[in-house]
């Protein structure tokens, strides 16, 4: 199974900018790095996904390692909203998501 | 639809009585999945439908659950003799192209077992 590691738990202040750090180094050349995130009490919402390029939205921007080793959510101003669990997980084509633990993000007014 | 629907959004239920969850997955989602989370922990992966079949059944806790989709859309997500420690979130998600595209999830379906 492709598997995830990240920080439990993350914090920033308001208005500058996170990054948050992933690890999926048995990533195979398939396999797309999603993200979603879980605000309180509500079902996950996406946040962002690619292969292999550096991606943007309107939410967060998706930097991911020339290895695709590893990948970085970018929130460019973080807000007290922004405040959730964010969670990477690989995407293999003919499986599921697997969900990890995910990171806890606290943002400091 | 709008968005991934599921029902009932509460259902208390006593131990050992049978319960079926129901999702309603965004019209033309061929993947579905379902998931569920325990108070304060992740989401812990069920079962992942592509169309009407379960390709992994793998993360099924026991035989007391079982899944069900019907006509590529809706499914169903019965657990038989429910147990205390069945009592949680279930939440189910739809994608158009497994992997590929994003998930979209519904509000979920909390399962109390009284």
């Amino acid at each position: 199974d492709a598997k995830t590691t990240q920080p439990n738990s993350m914090e920033s202040n308001e208005e500058e900018p996170v990054h948050l750090p992933c690890n999926h180094s048995t990533i195979s050349g398939t396999d797309y790095i999603h993200w979603y995130r879980q605000l309180p009490s509500q079902g996950p919402e996406y946040v962002i996904h690619g292969l292999t390029s550096n991606v943007n939205n309107r939410m967060a921007s998706l930097a991911i390692a020339e290895d695709r080793k590893s990948s970085t959510l970018i929130l460019h101003r973080a807000t007290l909203r922004d405040a959730a669990v964010y969670y990477c997980i690989l995407s293999v084509t003919g499986n599921q998501f697997y969900f990890g633990t995910g990171t806890s993000l606290t943002v400091i007014p | 639809g709008a968005g991934v629907s599921q029902s009932p959004s509460n259902k208390v239920t006593e131990k050992g009585k049978d319960v079926e969850l129901r999702c309603d997955p965004i019209s033309g989602h061929t993947a579905l999945y379902w998931y569920r989370q325990s108070l304060g922990q992740g989401l812990e992966f069920l079962i992942y439908f592509q169309g009407n079949s379960a390709p992994d059944k793998s993360g099924l806790p026991s035989d007391r659950f079982s899944a069900e989709r019907t006509g590529g859309s809706v499914s169903t997500l019965t657990i038989q003799r429910t147990q205390q420690e069945d009592s949680a979130v279930y939440l189910c998600a739809s994608s158009l192209l497994q992997g590929r595209t994003e998930a979209f999830f519904g509000q979920g379906t909390r399962l109390t077992v009284v």
